[in-house]
């Protein structure tokens, strides 16, 4: 089992709506948890950073974290076109902090 | 703030030669950098992690004397892919990071294309 699993879609919703992503992850000792934006050619851009379980909210985005069931999801309220992009979970392994991500979900958001 | 930059963007070069890409904290000292490697539809592949002044660390299945990583100052890293043949032919992205908090910034990414 790797240890971020993430569905890599695609995903393809009408502009407006709410978009839901997830990863799940196997090592209970992971404590911090990162969404990345990706597009087409580009570096990854950080979009959000949680420690250990809760929620996180950032204008339209907000990631969750549940420990209990190894579960991180970021959603995406009143989605734009100019939100099409690959997006990356990944936590924190190591004193270094090398990340692992997942394998990317490819969304694409309809005008 | 936490900008990276990576030069060049795009390369190709011919199969043998080498090719060396910079990668740049702008706006900040990163105590550490990371160096990844994407090939298309693929996720982040973690090639190496270096710390300023030391050594990289290398994941397994990466050839240290292929791909040679300097970490010359707390803004600076370079990746100097040697001998270069077309299966190297990939998207290379560097990152840097303020260990304390974890966060990783990422530059545009070097394209490089070996014929």
């Amino acid at each position: 089992q790797k240890e971020v699993e993430q569905d890599p879609g695609p995903l393809s919703v009408p502009e407006g709506a709410i978009v839901s992503l997830n990863c799940t992850y196997s090592n209970s000792a992971f404590q911090y948890f990162m969404w990345y934006r990706q597009y087409s050619r580009k570096g990854p851009e950080l979009l959000m950073y949680t420690y250990s379980s809760g929620n996180k909210e950032d204008g339209r985005f907000t990631a969750q974290v549940d420990k209990s069931s190894k579960y991180i999801s970021l959603f995406i309220r009143d989605s734009q076109p100019s939100d099409s992009a690959t997006y990356l979970c990944a936590t924190v392994e190591g004193s270094q902090g090398n990340l692992i991500f997942g394998k990317g979900t490819k969304l694409s958001v309809k005008p | 703030g936490a900008v990276v930059s990576q030069h060049p963007s795009w390369v190709i070069c011919k199969s043998g030669t080498s090719v060396k890409i910079e990668c740049r904290s702008l706006d900040f000292q990163a105590t550490t950098m990371f160096w990844y490697r994407q090939f298309p539809k693929q996720s982040l592949m973690l090639m190496a992690t270096s710390n300023e002044g030391s050594k990289a660390t290398y994941e397994q299945g990466v050839e240290k004397d292929k791909f040679l990583i300097n970490h010359a100052s707390l803004t600076l890293s370079t990746l100097t892919v040697t001998s270069a043949h077309p299966e190297d032919s990939s998207f290379y992205i560097c990152s840097a990071s303020v260990t304390v908090d974890y966060e990783q910034y990422f530059g545009p990414g070097t394209r490089l294309t070996v014929t």
